[in-house]
């Protein structure tokens, strides 16, 4: 059964401190998302990564926040340093060629303190 | 405003009732339509995929209405385990020409209850 990973699942930092999450797409997909989830803002797209290549990152904190993908099974999201409203839960999602399905990992709940 | 605009409810029904969901979205140049569920605490997964036509899919039944740019989701016979927040999204058309850039509504949770 294919799935999204994500990892930390969950991490609790204090305000200045790098955090670094990591996603593992589904083997085969070419297209990789980061999105935010709030209460109050819902499912914001971040960035998003197609054949590896940045498309997308109009959504992200150009100051704070990086996304890359150094390889197709891996994609990672920086934050540095962070701050207490970046307090939220990360998803990572992918899909495949030509597919409008996303699927999602199951989140990083991040607090920042 | 936003692209994508949903009641946040809860709806609170009892079981066995019907509960329709509204959504509109303000770019008309969207192309696809979708329903996705979210259970407490877990990732959104899809639903069903929304068609001009209408479609049905058991006890969901999902419309499209382009000109007035409206979505709706009907679920009958509603289950406990129907309870869950539900996503209506939108796929915009990306200057970058991403087929699969989505737009998610906030979300209108709904509480099914004996």
């Amino acid at each position: 059964d294919a799935r999204v990973t994500q990892t930390p699942r969950h991490k609790v930092t204090e305000m200045g401190q790098e955090v670094t999450m990591r996603c593992q797409p589904i083997l085969g997909h070419n297209t990789v998302f980061w999105y935010r989830q709030t209460m109050m803002q819902g499912l914001e797209l971040l960035a998003y990564f197609r054949n590896r290549a940045p498309l997308d990152d109009s959504g992200m904190p150009k100051d704070r926040f990086s996304a890359e993908m150094p390889d197709a099974t891996l994609a990672t999201l920086k934050i540095q340093p962070s701050e207490p409203r970046d307090s939220a839960v990360y998803f990572c999602a992918s899909g495949g060629r030509g597919v409008n399905e996303q699927f999602f990992g199951p989140g990083t709940r991040l607090t920042v303190l | 405003r936003k692209e994508v605009e949903q009641d946040p409810g809860p709806f609170n029904v009892p079981e066995g009732a019907t509960v329709a969901f509204n959504c509109t979205y303000s770019n008309s140049a969207s192309q696809s339509f979708f329903w996705y569920r979210q259970d407490c605490r877990k990732e959104p997964k899809l639903l069903m995929s929304v068609y001009s036509s209408g479609n049905e899919d058991g006890r969901f039944t999902a419309q499209l209405n382009r000109a007035s740019q409206y979505i709706s989701l009907l679920i009958r016979d509603s289950k406990l385990s129907d309870s869950a927040t539900y996503l209506c999204v939108v796929n915009r058309a990306g200057l970058t020409g991403g087929g699969n850039k989505l737009t998610f509504g906030t979300g209108t949770q709904l509480k099914v209850e004996l």
